[in-house]
């Protein structure tokens, strides 16, 4: 069965960076596009941006384009996400989500989630 | 950017009573971009419905979508216990997602 497992909460000073991995089993890695969404406390979610697995071809939001760095390790079926200069508006939970095929512009599975806490 | 406005913001029903759930967009949006969650609390959102009418796999015949343009409706037919949890709507165009800021859907 397909999964996606992420790695663990993290709490981060302002001005710090975050790094959340995501772990891809049961379905073949590169046919199927990542993305990443976030989800500050009681708001709707917001996307990121994704990988390409086959690739490494990227596509970020346009607001967090300098900032947002994703990439992949084939090897072993993970993606990385890395924010930095953080702020306490990136307080939110992390997930990645799968999308099924290229132009699906869906998101089938869903990581369990990653809370990053952004505080003094 | 398309921003997706979501109508009500909550809505309280019964159980066994017929929700109907409102996504609309600022510019019109491709049917086959248009898509529906779930979202129960401490969970990830669930897809339920693609391509504005396409219920994903698993996802019971009590939810359906429809829509085009620039308005988008989800109806739950009759209401489950487990189906009161939030609802988000989420489009791609410009190579770009958007989400809507959900409906929560709560117990009368």
């Amino acid at each position: 069965q397909v999964q996606l497992v992420q790695s663990g909460a993290e709490v981060k000073k302002p001005g710090a960076s975050v790094k959340v991995s995501c772990k891809a089993s049961g379905y073949t890695f590169t046919r199927s596009y990542l993305h990443w969404v976030r989800q500050a406390p009681g708001q709707g979610p917001e996307w990121m941006g994704m990988v390409d697995p086959t690739s490494g071809n990227i596509n970020y939001a346009q607001k967090l384009r300098g900032r947002v760095t994703m990439t992949r390790d084939t090897s072993t079926s993970t993606v990385y996400m890395e924010l930095s200069s953080l702020r306490s508006e990136d307080t939110a939970v992390y997930y990645c989500a799968r999308e099924p095929h290229p132009g699906a512009v869906r998101f089938d599975y869903w990581g369990q989630g990653t809370l990053v806490t952004v505080s003094s | 950017e398309i921003v997706l406005t979501q109508s009500p913001g909550t809505l309280s029903l019964s159980p066994g009573e017929r929700a109907t759930l409102s996504c609309r967009a600022s510019q019109s949006v491709s049917s086959s971009s248009l898509a529906w969650y779930q979202q129960r609390p401490g969970q990830a959102p669930r897809l339920l419905i693609y391509g504005a009418s396409a219920r994903a796999t698993g996802i019971p015949d009590r939810f359906s979508g429809s829509g085009s343009g620039t308005d988008f409706t989800l109806t739950i037919s009759r209401l489950e216990p487990e189906d009161f949890a939030v609802y988000f709507c989420q489009q791609f165009s410009s190579s770009t997602y958007t989400f809507g800021q959900g409906t929560k859907l709560e117990i009368k």
